[in-house]
């Protein structure tokens, strides 16, 4: 079956490095998305991402935040500058159709 | 704004005994709900959606959700739980068809034998 794919499944980066988590949707998926997880926290929508351009963002998804879809299969989350506060599982989600989506099992990301 | 609440944190069953895993959500509109099932070091995998229509909605796995407008909820059941039911429950609102879901805080159901 096919699934979305996450690496690296854990990163640690030192705070104010950049890091990308990177996210192989399934390949005929036109939908595709990142969540995150604080610890203790709900999910939380980050963006949305269709057609090549960010479809909808939330608050949390502010300049520091930046998305990619490079290369037609992959499809890349960078934060420019970490905070502590970034530290959080990364959920990264596509779909055929909206309604439908598949999530990959996540990036725990550490930031020190 | 929209959002989710599940009160129950933990919940403990026998195998074999029904389950009911509770979920209200507060929006003005008619919302879309879905619940997803995540088990240990996987990602979320979706059990079933409501959009409209019958208020009774089917999922994967043996489960069902009633939508219940006048109580705002959309509670998930399964009639009789198996040890591989045990996981982590997130009942989610979307305005949009599942483009910006809004989860709650998940249930943990662990399943004794």
């Amino acid at each position: 079956e096919p699934e979305v794919t996450q690496t690296p499944s854990h990163q640690v980066t030192q705070m104010g490095q950049e890091v990308i988590l990177r996210c192989v949707p399934i390949s005929n998926h036109l939908y595709f998305y990142w969540y995150r997880q604080i610890l203790g926290q709900k999910v939380e929508f980050l963006v949305s991402f269709y057609n090549n351009e960010i479809s909808e963002k939330s608050e949390i998804f502010d300049d520091q935040f930046s998305v990619e879809r490079p290369d037609g299969s992959n499809f890349t989350l960078k934060i420019r500058s970490t905070k502590l506060e970034d530290s959080a599982m990364y959920f990264c989600a596509s779909g055929r159709e909206r309604e439908k989506l598949f999530f990959g099992s996540g990036t725990q990301l550490s930031v020190l | 704004a929209q959002s989710v609440t599940q009160p129950d944190i933990h919940i403990t069953v026998s195998e074999g005994a029904s389950l009911e895993l509770r979920c209200n959500y507060s929006y003005g509109a008619t919302p879309y709900l879905f619940w997803y099932v995540q088990s240990p070091g996987q990602g979320l995998q979706l059990l079933l959606k409501y959009f409209s229509g019958d208020t009774l909605v089917q999922g994967i796995k043996g489960f069902e959700a009633e939508f219940k407008r006048s109580q705002s909820s959309f509670n998930l059941r399964k009639p009789s739980v198996h040890w591989s039911d045990a996981a982590e429950y997130f009942c989610a609102v979307d305005n949009n068809a599942g483009n910006m879901l809004t989860f709650g805080g998940g249930t943990r159901l662990m399943v004794k034998p």
